[in-house]
């Protein structure tokens, strides 16, 4: 079945930039995202790059999706202490109506 | 902003017992879903709702659970005679299209 992999862990310092990388196995994902949990919180649903695009900006966050080797990576600008989260990788296939998860990655900014 | 919300945030109960999860999707919203996650686990699908109806169910999605919206703003998770290993963060979400899922904080269930 489709999965999505991820590191489990990175550490940056404040003001650098944060690169979280994920790789994919459905070959019919059409959607793919980048969700930010942080503490206590819900999954809040920070940006989206559809599957015939290579790359989407928003403000501080670049989006790159390698679509032939099924990796998509989330470039975090000017990283602040506010962004310290777990960040999680997601596609959707549309075939099926769910939203597949990565494991989650522990972004920490040190001050 | 519209946000989905999910009540209560915890709930304990014992083995055996039944519980009820409720959502309310954001308003507008056609489609709604639940998630959960086992603490240390990925976020799994269990189910998708949509035109009163499951439209996809998940193999986590068996007899123990369903699935009702029973008015016109709630949507609701039951699982009946819950067992220790049904302790996760169940999350709700909704959407106007499929692939643009808004999730609500969860409700940690914790089955002792």
């Amino acid at each position: 079945g489709e999965d999505v992999e991820q590191s489990l862990f990175l550490s940056v310092r404040e003001g650098d930039s944060s690169v979280i990388n994920c790789t994919y196995t459905d070959s019919s994902s059409t959607y793919l995202y980048w969700y930010k949990q942080e503490p206590g919180a819900g999954l809040q649903l920070l940006t989206y790059i559809f599957s015939n695009m290579d790359m989407k900006q928003d403000q501080r966050l670049t989006v790159l999706l390698n679509k032939k080797d099924k990796h998509l990576s989330l470039r975090i600008a000017d990283t602040q202490t506010g962004d310290s989260a777990i960040y999680f990788c997601a596609d959707y296939s549309g075939g099926y109506q769910k939203v597949t998860f990565g494991i989650g990655t522990k972004l920490q900014v040190i001050p | 902003e519209p946000e989905v919300t999910q009540t209560p945030s915890h709930q304990v109960t014992q083995m055996g017992q039944e519980v009820i999860l409720r959502c309310v999707p954001i308003s507008n919203h056609l489609y709604f879903y639940w998630y959960r996650q086992i603490l240390g686990q990925k976020v799994e699908f269990l189910v998708s709702f949509y035109n009163n109806e499951i439209s996809e169910k998940s193999e986590i999605f068996d007899d123990q659970f369903s699935v009702e919206r029973p008015d016109g703003s709630n949507f609701t998770l039951k699982i009946r005679s819950t067992k220790l290993e049904d302790s996760a963060m169940y999350f709700c979400a909704s959407s106007t299209q499929n692939y643009e899922q808004y999730f609500g904080p969860g409700t940690r269930l914790t089955v002792t």
